[in-house]
């Protein structure tokens, strides 16, 4: 079974401190990793994925194998940046099946 | 055209009608999928597309069929619905459905749907 868990519901920082939004995942094969965000009244779109090793919007993130984390990182936040966002898992045979977390709102205060 | 589309947006059906949402892409993409999300909670994957095929039911009840009748298109039939069922809808495409760079999902904005 695939399994993503954010421990997180919410989080809040103040503008231009690190952000770090936690993923960690339960999956025995070779997973690959998503991160999906959520502006508010906008859709769910693609933020990044790990096979892609890839900055987008100034967020990084990497995939540890040894601690099954996927964290998702950015060292200065910015308010445009509040938002939902969702760790998502594919793998397996069913490659089209994405497994998302919960979910962490993020909020960035001027 | 880069975008997924839904229609309707909002849909209020009672307990025994028969309704349909409909999802459109025209990028070529040849998966398609259904997902439900009830509120504050992530989508949860009902039904996968590859081809105009079904690839993938994640157990979901029978009031809830899927139609595909061509690449562009996606259609979910909804009949004898329960007040459960009410949450968003969202349809996603890609341009396959198995693993590496094509497989990115876009997604519509969804069809929020209340049964009463």
């Amino acid at each position: 079974a695939q399994r993503v868990t954010q421990p997180e519901k919410l989080l809040s920082v103040f503008k231009g401190a690190p952000v770090e939004l936690k993923c960690n995942y339960s999956y025995s094969g070779s997973p690959e990793l998503f991160w999906y965000v959520q502006y508010s009244r906008q859709r769910l779109q693609l933020l990044l994925r790990h096979i892609s090793r890839e900055s987008i919007k100034g967020f990084t993130a990497d995939l540890n194998k040894g601690e099954t984390s996927f964290h998702l990182k950015k060292p200065f936040a910015q308010e445009e940046d509040s938002a939902m966002y969702y760790c998502a898992l594919k793998g397996g045979t069913s490659y089209g099946k994405l497994t998302f977390g919960q979910g962490t709102i993020l909020t960035v205060h001027p | 055209d880069t975008e997924v589309t839904q229609t309707p947006k909002h849909l209020v059906m009672g307990m025994t009608n028969k309704k349909s949402l409909k999802c459109e892409q025209h990028m070529g993409h040849r998966a398609m999928y259904w997902y439900k999300q009830k509120a504050k909670k992530p989508p949860e994957l009902m039904f996968v597309y590859s081809y105009e095929k079904l690839s993938i039911n994640e157990s979901v009840p029978s009031r809830f069929s899927p139609e595909c009748p061509n690449s562009s298109l996606l259609n979910l039939h909804l009949h004898a619905l329960q007040p459960e069922d009410s949450a968003l809808y969202l349809c996603a495409s890609s341009q396959a459905s198995g693993r590496g760079a094509r497989d990115e999902q876009f997604f519509g904005p969804g069809t929020r749907l209340t049964v009463l």
